[in-house]
């Protein structure tokens, strides 16, 4: 089992739609969390931490389920501009999930 | 504040010759990441640095790359000899503290070998 997982999609979605990933991790010690987003040939940008309680940022939620070991993130009201791959980091494993990519159709 | 700045952008070479790269982080982190990502993977982290010492290297192909961060600030991550399989982006991260904060990165430098 790799030590973090994510589905690589791709996920098709119309605009609107509501959207949703996880992310799965190995190591149960892990401390910290964190959604980045990346757009093609650039580089990696912070999204969201993800804390214990689960947080929201608009349109995003992040959630963290300790005892299942994954994180999730959820996208409402998709826009065009969220066509994006979505990578979530373990923080103290300083491991990336490989990515899901997100399209968003109009 | 100014960004995480990497150089150059893009760089071709040929197999067996050897490249280097650099890394400016941010102003006051501490902690420097370099990453190499290949394409439809997530980023690999090579190595990293609190202030001048790298705590973490183990991912690092060490016959044939090297990094540097001699005052605690900018760095370099070299390649020699270069090999086919070593095209890929290197990202180069900083975060103020620990693994445990989020990381900002550079642009990337895209490595093409022929």
């Amino acid at each position: 089992r790799k030590e973090v997982e994510q589905d690589p999609g791709p996920f098709n979605v119309p605009e609107g739609a509501t959207v949703a990933f996880n992310c799965t991790y190995s190591n149960s010690a892990s401390q910290s969390f964190f959604w980045y987003r990346q757009d093609c040939r650039k580089e990696p940008k912070l999204l969201m931490s993800v804390y214990s309680s689960g947080n929201e940022d608009g349109r995003f939620t992040a959630q963290l389920n300790r005892a299942s070991q994954y994180i999730s993130l959820l996208i409402r009201d998709s826009k065009l501009s969220d066509s994006a791959t979505y990578l979530c980091v373990v923080g103290n494993m300083l491991t990336f999930g490989g990515g899901t990519r997100l399209m968003v159709k109009p | 504040e100014a960004g995480v700045v990497q150089s150059p952008r893009y760089k071709i070479i040929e197999k067996k010759q050897p490249v280097a790269f650099w890394c400016n982080p941010i102003s006051g982190h501490n902690t420097l990441y370099w990453y190499r990502q290949n394409l439809g993977q997530g980023p690999e982290l090579l190595i990293r640095y609190e202030n001048e010492e790298a705590v973490d290297d183990s991912q690092l192909p060490k016959d044939r790359f090297s990094a540097e961060r001699l005052k605690g600030v900018d760095s370099t991550l070299k390649i020699q000899p270069a090999e086919l399989g070593d095209s890929a982006v290197y990202l180069c991260a900083s975060s103020p503290g620990d693994s445990n904060q989020p990381q900002h990165f550079g642009d990337g430098t895209r490595l093409s070998i022929l």
